[in-house]
């Protein structure tokens, strides 16, 4: 059972503009969050981690927002840049345990 | 130290042979975690290491699947008897798990596996 959700595949913005990739999960267990960006033939990169003891983390151009009660987080990037481009894995684990990974967005900025 | 490394970056080999992946953590990193991804999907959680002993193992690790870590250093995944099914890209992620039970891992560029 896929307990971490990304239900947009794909998600195309302009350069300049704000992206939003929203995830969506189901244990309420989970009490750390990750954003990981991936780019082929490679494996994934850590960009951007957030407690459950917090609801929001900022770190440059990116910013992760929790809401707890709706199970749900979302990335923003802001101004989105060409380099951007890539798929962006969420993934959430309880105390002590592996990480859940979501299924993935596919990340297009054009110019 | 440049990162997590595996070893080798891609394999191809005939269904029923033995095969046998590498990687090697950050040095300082305590937990060694191994991961399997398929096309469309995001990483799926093998199985993981803290120091040398082997503290958890999913269900998708079946008993053709071994993972050793013998000195809590670097860590060998081997998969004998090789299925089709088992193509796949294969992870290796460390982290230093920490008190405040922080536990941002770090992956390596992965091994193709392609079984034909």
């Amino acid at each position: 059972d896929q307990q971490v959700k990304q239900n947009s595949p794909s998600l195309s913005v302009q350069e300049g503009r704000i992206s939003i990739l929203n995830c969506d999960y189901t244990n309420s267990m989970f009490d750390y969050f990750l954003w990981y960006k991936k780019y082929p033939a490679e494996g994934p990169t850590f960009l951007i981690s957030i407690s459950s003891i917090k609801d929001k983390n900022e770190d440059g151009r990116f910013t992760v927002f929790l809401n707890k009660s709706a199970k749900h987080l979302s990335l923003h990037i802001v101004p989105s840049q060409p380099g951007d481009s890539a798929v962006y894995f969420c993934a959430a684990s309880a105390p002590g345990y592996a990480l859940n990974f979501g299924k993935g967005t596919s990340l297009l900025v054009t110019p | 130290d440049t990162g997590v490394s595996q070893n080798p970056r891609h394999k191809i080999t005939k269904r029923g042979q033995n095969v046998t992946f590498r990687c090697d953590p950050i040095s300082e990193h305590n937990r060694l975690y191994w991961y399997r991804q398929t096309l469309g999907q995001g990483p799926e959680f093998l199985t993981y290491f803290q120091n040398e002993a082997q503290l958890e193992k999913s269900r998708l690790l079946s008993d053709r699947f071994s993972a050793e870590r013998p000195k809590g250093s670097f860590s060998t995944l081997e998969i004998q008897r090789t299925e089709q099914g088992d193509s796949a890209m294969y992870l290796c992620a460390s982290s230093l798990i920490l008190a405040s039970g922080i536990n941002e891992q770090f992956f390596g560029p992965g091994t193709r596996l392609t079984v034909l």
